[in-house]
């Protein structure tokens, strides 16, 4: 079936630097892509939507320069994570939905990605 | 409030129990609905569309109440592997929304 793949599922890095996630759809085409942040203990917070080709929507206070997401084809979109410091520590998950034929409105969730910032 | 909002839980309960969970939202344009389950430290995984006419999986009952805008999940014969935080997803077109996730543990 329809799989999104997320990668690195782990990463750990210095204050200040800069952090790459990408966000793969495997099986199919994903104009659309969403990305969340999830404290421990806390629930999934959307933080942006992801459309291939344009620019991503940010949801309300999430910083657009901080978070940088780039959708530059239909499989593929990735999150930078700018200048981290150490309360960017969190959760990463990336979703995709599969509107083709007989998928119906399936949400696929990446694996996630863990990000210590010290 | 909330576009999407859950029981806060946590619900504690012993093998064998039955639990529900409900979910309100607020747009009533809202088109599919869904219940997922993330164990700890993991992604959300889909446990179950949830349809108009209500539907169930095994153990699991889905129901879905369009006059009051809210969906449901019914857990039967609770097993510790139940433990999770259960989400309920609404989404209209390309938006989707969250609820805040109750959480569930089944002890023995």
């Amino acid at each position: 079936g329809a799989v999104v793949s997320q990668h690195p599922s782990r990463v750990i890095c210095k204050s200040g630097t800069s952090v790459k996630i990408e966000c793969r759809s495997l099986d199919f085409q994903a104009t659309t892509m969403f990305w969340y942040r999830q404290f421990p203990k806390q629930s999934l917070m959307l933080m942006a939507t992801s459309n291939e080709g344009s620019k991503a929507t940010y949801e309300q206070g999430v910083e657009k320069d901080k978070f940088l997401i780039n959708h530059a084809s239909l499989t593929l979109s990735t999150l930078t994570v700018t200048s981290a410091h150490p309360e960017d520590s969190s959760f990463y998950i990336c979703s995709a939905r599969d509107l083709g034929s007989g998928a119906g409105n399936t949400i696929y969730f990446g694996e996630g990605s863990w990000l210590t910032v010290v | 409030r909330k576009e999407v909002e859950q029981d806060p839980g946590p619900f504690n309960v012993p093998e064998g129990a039955t639990v529900a969970f409900n979910c309100t939202y607020s747009n009533s344009a809202s088109q599919s609905f869904f219940w997922y389950r993330q164990d700890c430290r993991k992604e959300p995984k889909l446990l179950m569309s949830v349809y108009s006419s209500g539907n169930e999986d095994g153990r699991f009952t889905a129901q879905l109440n369009r006059a009051s805008q809210y969906i449901s999940l019914l857990i039967r014969d609770s097993k510790l592997s139940d433990s999770a935080t259960y989400l309920c997803v609404v989404t209209m077109g390309l938006d989707m929304r969250f609820g805040a996730g109750t959480r569930l543990t089944v002890k023995p």
